[in-house]
């Protein structure tokens, strides 16, 4: 069975600090798909990224960066010199294979909130 | 503009009342998939369809049901028979390929049974 965990229920940093929101999954399948998703209060999700399995890279988008290391079964992402409008809930999301449905299995969600 | 539109953005029932909510994507997207999202929860799996007149259960798939007569749209019924449906449903589309692509969510529709 896949799973996704989420530790962090509630995160509350002041403007301008990093922070890390940590992400755990855990699969028997040897190729898989990462994904984040950001949920403003809207609560319309957004895609965020998409990382495989076979890719192990690190990636950098702006303020936003993403640590994917097999080994410790971790995909998480850091926000740098945080802003107010990155408050939001921020899910982690699992799914498996090349083909089929490619269900996505969603951690519980980390509450981000930036304070002036 | 291309999205996914669902509409009410609120709805309010009564109990023993059957209700559905609307589902509709511009995108050319082949799949469709409907979650389910409680306070505090992650999002979680009722129906999805792979293609037009097809579709399957996902993990809490009792007391709801789906049709997929167009391409286009995926409505969701949320029966009687199911007991705690006050909840934030999303609904969320995918290209299928040969890689994985993410999905595209809409705006939700917020239940509420009095």
């Amino acid at each position: 069975a896949q799973k996704v965990t989420q530790a962090q229920t509630e995160i509350s940093v002041v403007e301008k600090e990093d922070v890390t929101l940590d992400c755990v999954y855990e699969t028997r399948d040897t190729t898989y798909y990462l994904f984040w998703y950001k949920q403003p209060p809207s609560g319309e999700l957004v895609f965020l990224i998409r990382r495989n399995s076979f890719d192990e890279q690190n990636e950098i988008s702006g303020r936003y960066s993403w640590n994917f290391q097999k080994s410790t079964s971790s995909f998480n992402f850091t926000i740098t010199a945080s802003q107010v409008v990155d408050s939001a809930v921020y899910f982690c999301a699992l799914s498996g294979g090349f083909q089929g449905a490619q269900k996505l299995v969603f951690g519980q969600g980390t509450r981000l909130t930036i304070n002036p | 503009d291309g999205g996914i539109t669902q509409s009410p953005k609120y709805l309010f029932r009564k109990e023993g009342q059957n209700v559905t909510l609307s589902c509709e994507q511009n995108l050319n997207h082949d799949a469709m998939y409907w979650y389910r999202q409680d306070p505090g929860q992650g999002l979680r799996l009722i129906y999805y369809s792979q293609i037009v007149n097809d579709f399957q259960k996902g993990d809490i798939a009792e007391g709801y049901s789906v049709s997929r007569e167009k391409k286009e749209s995926f409505p969701l019924t949320v029966t009687s028979a199911q007991k705690n449906p006050t909840a934030f449903y999303l609904c969320a589309s995918r290209h299928p390929g040969m890689w994985v692509n993410e999905q595209f969510f809409g705006p939700g529709t917020r239940l509420t049974v009095l």
